[in-house]
């Protein structure tokens, strides 16, 4: 069991470029979400899918955050056009859930964003 | 929604001292968490523990469901131990509500 990873780990762009993390979730997993973190705060809940499906999006912060995950495996967040206020670590979570399962999520290391 | 209420916000010890975290929630959930937050981000799982009392080596923790809170004991600290501790809830089958945290800093 290898645990959730993202990449990049450290993101530095330049406002107005767009940017594009991935994320692995636990493989038997079925649920992978998305958390946004700044500073002294804790996360703040994004997005999640269930295998292939996006069950929640109305939480992405604005029509320039947009995540898929085409195979029900792996992720993508994209921020278009970023500004310095999405400045943040972006974390991203998986479990299996199932309705005798408890919905325990596990996390990766993050990636940390910083824009110019 | 739920609000999640994280008590002290910082911490500062000795090595050695013992520890008690707490975390108020205002409505009933299914899902109750705690993690550590390591000094590179890191969230590591301490416990899933909606309801009940569990214990693992140093660190055990309480949730009184009934009562809406949970309790985070950490034994003859470590400088290791030193981070946020986070608790989050969960009302929904999704999404973790989270509070603020606790800042501990144990001293060598």
């Amino acid at each position: 069991d290898t645990g959730v990873s993202q990449d990049p780990r450290h993101k530095i762009t330049k406002r107005g470029q767009n940017v594009t993390f991935r994320c692995d979730p636990i493989s038997e997993h079925n649920r992978l979400y998305w958390y946004r973190q700044t500073l002294g705060q804790g996360p703040e809940f994004l997005t999640y899918f269930q295998n292939e499906a996006q069950l929640e999006k109305s939480r992405l912060l604005s029509d320039r955050f947009s995540a898929e995950r085409p195979k029900g495996s792996f992720s993508t967040l994209e921020i278009q056009r970023t500004e310095q206020g999405d400045s943040a670590m972006y974390l991203c979570a998986s479990s299996w859930t199932s309705p005798t399962a408890r919905n325990e999520q596990f996390f990766g290391p993050g990636t940390r964003l910083t824009v110019l | 929604g739920i609000q999640v209420e994280q008590s002290p916000p910082d911490l500062i010890l000795q090595e050695g001292a013992n520890s008690t975290l707490r975390c108020n929630f205002s409505d009933s959930v299914n899902n109750l968490q705690w993690f550590h937050q390591n000094p590179w981000g890191q969230l590591i799982n301490l416990f899933y523990i909606p309801s009940g009392t569990k214990q693992n080596g140093r660190l055990s923790a309480t949730t009184v469901a009934t009562e809406r809170y949970s309790l985070l004991y950490i034994s003859s600290s470590q400088t290791t131990d030193s981070g946020v501790y986070f608790c989050a809830v969960g009302e929904s089958n999704y999404q973790l509500i989270w509070g603020a945290g606790t800042k501990l800093i144990i001293k060598p």
